[in-house]
């Protein structure tokens, strides 16, 4: 597709419920990036995928947090049990390759409210 | 954390004068870059500088980088109404491959 497409764009989920959030990166791009935004913050990272691996998994806040990227392509990002400070909005970025030199294109997110 | 830091947090001009950001950043990077974002949701990608570089322009855009002092400057020209929003500058660190984002700097031009 010409731009990062993320769905839903806003969520709203009672506690201890389970969101999957997903994103289409642009065609052809191999690196794929998710990040989170809590309310007037900057962006936290969370995991990276290369074509269908995740090299680095070190900024999943818990084991309530799993991603998975398919066919190099659409990626899921799932929270279990969900509890009100995962509140935030979730981004998702694609880059050509994860080699330097790349800035990233970011989808428009999925606002995430839980109650 | 290797989060850098953005200043000021907040900035308020008038339409048609400059805006400077400062980024700091804590160990050797590949590259630093620039990003906008507007209203909360995606940010846009503006410039991106190489460690060998030292200043680089794009149209009102100009970005600097002191290597030594582990900084970098974004100078917007002859500002606008709609340059109104926050601005992020990203690291890619030495044998990291993911950028790292700095806490942001909000603008507003006033018009």
């Amino acid at each position: 597709g010409a731009g990062v497409s993320q769905s839903p764009s806003n969520k709203v989920t009672e506690k201890g419920k389970d969101v999957e959030l997903r994103c289409d990166p642009i065609s052809g791009h191999t690196a794929l990036y998710w990040y989170r935004q809590r309310l007037g913050q900057g962006l936290e990272f969370l995991i990276y995928f290369q074509g269908n691996s995740a090299p680095d998994k070190s900024g999943l806040p818990s084991d309530r947090f799993s991603a998975e990227r398919t066919g190099e392509s659409v990626s899921t990002l799932t929270i279990q049990r969900t509890q009100q400070e995962d509140s935030a909005v979730y981004l998702c970025a694609s880059s050509y390759t994860t080699r330097s030199g790349y800035g990233y294109t970011f989808g428009s997110g999925t606002r995430l409210t839980v109650v | 954390s290797q989060q850098g830091e953005e200043d000021p947090q907040a900035l308020s001009i008038q339409e048609g004068e400059n805006a400077t950001m400062n980024c700091s950043y804590k160990t050797s990077i590949n590259n630093l870059q620039w990003y906008r974002q507007n209203s909360g949701r995606g940010l846009v990608h503006l410039i991106l500088i190489r460690s060998n570089e030292r200043e680089k322009h794009s149209g009102r855009l100009r970005v600097t980088l002191d290597t030594s002092k582990k900084s970098s400057s974004l100078l917007i020209t002859a500002s606008r109404a709609a340059d109104t929003a926050s601005y992020f500058c990203a690291s890619r660190y030495f044998g990291n491959e993911k950028l790292t984002f700095g806490t942001g700097t909000r603008l507003t031009i006033i018009p």
